[in-house]
């Protein structure tokens, strides 16, 4: 069975220092990855995602992320955080057996200190 | 039209009442997901609609009922809810729900519902 393990559930940065959100899969198959963005009282949106083309992927507003199969992991990182950056973020991995589509993770909270 | 539209943005309700919600997109996705998501978790997958039929209900209680009228919408319809169903409700969309690729789904800015 497929599932992801977000590390942190909350990380402070301050504003212009880089940012690294941390993603852990688990997978039985060549897994599909995604990281999406919530901000408050919003929708998600995808920023990125792996689908074996390329092991570094870049993404929307600077993000990008790193497929490493060998630590089974999918880290999210920005050179340069930004204030409107303070969102929660989630790590998910599409499944292709079972009932449910897409595994989320249990997000992580980001802050932005000015 | 990259976009997945709800209606309304707010919904306060009493437990006797009945209400709806709206989900449209354009983008000529084939498979459409309503989600439920409290606060500080992730969204909880409720039903999936694969070419305009019930695929998937994860258990959810009959006072939800989905409806999809076509392949570019979504109702949720709602009856006798509980307050513990106040949430944020998300619909999204994918392209195609038998395909293996990565098939990402685009997520609608939800619904948020306050049952009384």
């Amino acid at each position: 069975a497929q599932s992801v393990t977000q590390l942190d559930s909350h990380v402070s940065v301050s504003e212009g220092t880089p940012v690294l959100l941390r993603c852990n899969y688990s997978s039985s198959y060549s897994p599909s990855l995604f990281w999406y963005v919530q901000h408050p009282n919003k929708g998600l949106q995808l920023l990125l995602k792996y689908t074996s083309a390329a092991t570094l992927v870049k993404g929307i507003n600077g993000f990008e992320a790193e497929f490493k199969k060998s630590e089974t992991s999918f880290h999210l990182t920005k050179p340069s955080a930004h204030m409107s950056d303070a969102a929660e973020y989630f790590c998910v991995v599409r499944t292709y057996s079972g009932n449910t589509p897409l595994v989320f993770g249990k997000g992580t909270r980001l802050s932005v200190i000015a | 039209d990259t976009e997945v539209t709800q209606t309304p943005k707010h919904l306060v309700m009493g437990m006797t009442n009945k209400k709806s919600l709206k989900c449209e997109q354009h983008m000529g996705h084939r498979a459409m997901y309503w989600y439920k998501q409290k606060a500080k978790k992730p969204p909880e997958l409720m039903f999936v609609y694969s070419y305009e039929k019930l695929s998937i209900n994860e258990s959810v209680p009959s006072r939800f009922s989905p409806e999809c009228p076509n392949s570019s919408l979504l109702n949720l319809h709602l009856h006798a809810l509980q307050p513990e169903d106040s949430a944020l409700y998300l619909c999204a969309s994918s392209q195609d729900p038998t395909s293996l690729s990565y098939n990402e789904q685009f997520f609608g800015p939800g619904t948020r519902l306050t049952v009384l």
